[in-house]
Parts: structure tokens; C-alpha cells; sequence
């Protein structure tokens, strides 16, 4: 079935940037999706992608997407400590987004 | 604009009791999800309805778990008889319409928990 794997951790120092890698199956995602989840909240839309581009930029945030690789990652320039959080990496059709397991990022300041 | 609220926030329950979740999606949100996220995974889709028809069932366990969303606007999720496995949070989630590119809000979600 489908399948989105991601890196678990990523520490990075406050100032410097982070990149979260995500690989997926699912071919036929027509969007694929970076979400964010704080400690007792609910999953934040970040930005996304449509998959006929390779890049996506905003503000500090950079989505790269390798189609034939079935890699996507996200870059977060000038990393603050306020981006501790997980990041999921998404995709799917129809609405039925596939979730990888997350990416847990610690800034250190 | 409100966002989609969920209640309880927090529950905990013995294994073998019924537990009944309550989510408000945001206004005029036609496509409603339920999402269960065990600790240390990602969400994963339970169901999903447009307006109060069901688009997607194939991952709701229909032995104990059931979901209604009867009026098209507030949803409610069942599990009955509860598992420990059961533990997890749940996450309702909602969107404009259904369908590629519509972007799913998420509520806070409800954190039960089977003992």
C-alpha cells in the first residue's frame, strides 16, 4: 500500500537551517503536503506542493520535490526555537491524505 | 474565523466501556475527516464525509467503531466496546469540499486513553 517514510529527529541550532527529508510511494499524489504539530495541538498546514513542480518557496520555508525519486523535502531557513515541533511529510488523492510517521525537530538556542 | 472544535479534550476509560467523541467543523465545510494518531505515528484516516454521506469508510474497524455526521455539519465517533489498543488520539479534520487540493484544518483533537 501506500507508504510516506521519514527521518524520526532532527537537532539543529538555533540560526542555522534544517532540512527534513520524506520519501512516498503513492505516484499519484497530485499535492504533497508538509504539516507541522506543537505538544497538545492539532496538524497546522505549513505549505505544500503540486506535483508537477520541483520547487516551492515561501518565506523561510523551501519545499523541493524530486518526482522520479519520490523525494521531497522541506528547508527551513533561520531555524527558531519557535519550530520545535513535528513536521509530517503527505500525500494522497482524493482527500485521503497518507501521513509518515513525523519528524521531531529541536532547536537548540 | 472559529476553527473546528473538538470535545472532550481529554479521555480516559476502561477497556471494554464506550466512548463517543463530538467534533464542529468550520463553517460551511462540506467534507469532514476523523483521524486516529497513535503516539509516535501519523494520523491515520478513519473516515471521511461529504456533507453527511460517507466518501471513505475502508479503515474504520465497523466492529467497534461508528461515526455519524447526521444534520452534514457536527460529526460523532463511536468505539464500543474500547481496546486498549484503542488508545490514541483523535483528530477531526475539515475542509472546504472534497476532493485533491482542498486543505484539510484540524481541531486539537481528543486524547483517550483504555486502561
Amino acid at each position: 500500500g501506500e507508504d510516506v517514510e521519514q527521518s524520526l529527529f532532527l537537532s539543529v541550532r538555533e540560526g542555522d537551517s534544517s532540512v527534513i527529508n520524506c520519501t512516498y510511494t503513492d505516484s499519484s499524489s497530485t499535492y504533497l503536503y508538509w504539516y507541522k504539530q506543537e505538544p497538545g495541538a492539532g496538524l497546522q498546514l505549513l505549505t505544500y506542493i503540486f506535483s508537477n513542480m520541483d520547487m516551492k518557496q515561501d518565506q523561510r520555508l523551501t519545499v523541493l520535490l524530486n518526482k522520479k525519486d519520490k523525494h521531497l523535502s522541506l528547508r527551513i531557513a533561520d531555524t527558531q526555537t519557535g519550530d520545535s515541533a513535528i513536521y509530517f511529510c503527505s500525500g494522497g488523492s482524493q482527500g485521503n491524505l497518507i501521513f509518515g510517521k513525523g519528524t521531531k525537530l529541536s532547536v537548540k538556542p | 474565523e472559529a476553527g473546528v472544535a473538538q470535545s472532550p479534550r481529554y479521555k480516559i476509560i476502561e477497556k471494554r466501556q464506550s466512548v463517543a467523541f463530538w467534533c464542529n467543523p468550520i463553517s460551511g465545510h462540506a467534507t469532514l475527516y476523523w483521524y486516529q494518531q497513535i503516539l509516535g505515528q501519523g494520523p491515520k484516516l478513519l473516515i471521511q464525509f461529504q456533507n453527511n454521506g460517507v466518501v471513505d469508510d475502508s479503515q474504520l474497524p465497523k466492529d467497534r467503531f461508528s461515526a455519524e455526521r447526521l444534520k452534514g455539519v457536527d460529526s460523532t465517533l463511536k468505539i464500543q466496546p474500547a481496546k486498549l489498543e484503542d488508545s490514541a488520539v483523535y483528530l477531526c479534520a475539515s475542509s472546504l469540499d472534497w476532493g485533491t487540493g482542498y486543505e484539510q484544518y484540524f481541531g486539537p483533537g481528543t486524547r483517550l486513553t483504555v486502561t
